[in-house]
């Protein structure tokens, strides 16, 4: 049981480079989230979907994409990575936008921007 | 502005003894509160959850309090283990599932 799968594990990039970090779910949840991790800062919510076929912004939307492709899988783009886009990304599921349900994460995604 | 705050950057305890870690919330909004657990190079796991309509909860060697006057929550660990030893965060759900996070605690256990 896999849980929540990230793709890739490590990335490299340069200034204005594009990259689709993927994320995929064999859990049956609904919601589905994107956060990103900075020294000192904790997690922070990028977009999260709370169902299939919706996708809304959270605290620090700017500079990214998403894409909830079916139930299974959410995916976060960068059009042109800045370097104050490097951080780890976490994806995290959860059955439903409900208050008392905890997220289950993915190990993430290390990203590198020069 | 940091709604969900753990002042304690770091917190090292030895084998067998308690430790309490804690997290200070400005949102008298936020209904419920969550401890997480991070190893490195893994992703946070859920260890506990309190309801902000309750005082306390309890599961094994965990224990989190509430707080809601102080807008104060602890996370205490009885006995505490070298396995413990993880960076620990604290998060407040402040619409549906929408998670706000502390910055972190990194607690170490020593044998």
């Amino acid at each position: 049981n896999a849980g929540v799968t990230q793709t890739p594990k490590f990335q490299v990039l340069k200034t204005g480079q594009s990259m689709t970090l993927q994320c995929a779910q064999d859990m049956n949840h609904n919601s589905m989230y994107w956060y990103r991790q900075d020294p000192g800062m904790g997690l922070r919510l990028i977009y999260y979907s709370a169902s299939e076929g919706t996708t809304d912004k959270g605290e620090v939307p700017n500079g990214y994409n998403v894409s909830r492709l079916n139930k299974r899988e959410f995916s976060l783009r960068l059009e042109s990575a800045a370097p104050s886009q490097t951080s780890v990304y976490f994806c995290a599921t959860s059955t439903g936008l409900v208050s008392n349900q905890p997220q289950h994460f993915g190990d993430g995604t290390r990203l590198s921007i020069l | 502005d940091q709604q969900v705050k753990q002042n304690s950057p770091s917190l090292s305890v030895q084998e067998g003894r308690i430790s309490i870690l804690n997290c200070d919330y400005t949102n008298s909004m936020f209904d419920y509160f969550l401890w997480y657990k991070k190893y490195p190079a893994e992703g946070p796991t859920f260890l506990i959850s309190i309801s902000s309509i309750k005082d306390k909860n309890e599961d094994g060697r965990f224990t989190v309090f509430l707080n809601k006057s102080a807008k104060h929550l602890s996370l205490h660990i009885v006995p505490s283990q070298p396995g413990d030893s993880a960076v620990y965060f604290c998060a407040a759900n402040l619409q549906g599932g929408k998670l706000i996070f502390g910055q972190g605690t990194e607690l170490s256990v020593k044998p």
